[in-house]
């Protein structure tokens, strides 16, 4: 099945830096979600993106679909923004939907 | 709104015994699915109905039951519930397969 990998996996911060989040695949995909795990467990969508790039307020994805990667930015980083971020792709050659997750970064924002 | 609404939020079982985990969406979305989170290793599909109907099995199907009772709901059944099955259940929807997904809060079951 489709490889899903996603660096680095940890990740620590002091409130106010910048960051990029990285979210390789293997092969072609149809569909590729970001989410925020918060410490409370809540996945919250943060952008459907199987290409192009997109922005919401401090945040801003893009997805190079031919070269088969993803990056997550975030700006001015608060501490609200700690917690689990997932990239999920759909494999585009699959005869079935499969929304297949990578492991995670971890993102602690320090006051 | 409510969007994707499973319940219960905490269960706990002993070893052998059944339960039925419940989630149903507002949103008129075609597409379900069931998934379970496990400590690093990110989440992983146990079944999926891509419409009413119809069910299929993901990547970790064994020791589940699934029903989509209507448009609206999709039930995740355990019939003798293991140790091994203690994770957090993610419910999610999408209006069709390839788009958006949307998750529920979770189920956070611990099997004794």
């Amino acid at each position: 099945g489709i490889q899903v990998e996603q660096s680095p996996p940890d990740l620590i911060l002091q409130e106010g830096a910048n960051s990029t989040l990285r979210c390789n695949f293997s092969d072609s995909v149809n569909n590729l979600q970001w989410f925020h795990q918060n410490p409370w467990g809540q996945l919250i969508n943060l952008f459907y993106i199987p290409s192009g790039t997109k922005q919401n307020g401090r945040l801003s994805a893009t997805t190079v679909a031919t070269e088969r990667y993803s990056l997550l930015y975030i700006s001015s980083s608060q501490t609200t923004d700690s917690g689990v971020y997932f990239c999920a792709v759909d494999y585009s050659g699959g005869s079935n939907y499969k929304l297949t997750f990578g492991k995670g970064t971890l993102l602690t924002v320090n006051p | 709104n409510a969007g994707v609404t499973q319940t219960p939020k905490f269960q706990v079982l002993k070893t052998g015994q059944s339960m039925t985990l419940q989630c149903a969406q507002d949103m008129n979305h075609n597409s379900m699915y069931w998934y379970r989170q496990d400590p690093g290793m990110g989440l992983r599909l146990i079944y999926y109905s891509a419409s009413e109907g119809t069910t299929d099995k993901g990547e970790v199907p064994n020791g589940y039951n699934v029903s989509r009772l209507n448009k609206r709901e999709f039930s995740l059944r355990l019939e003798s519930a293991a140790p091994s099955q203690t994770s957090v259940y993610f419910c999610a929807s999408s209006y069709t397969s390839n788009t958006e997904a949307f998750f529920g809060q979770g189920t956070r079951l611990t099997v004794v």
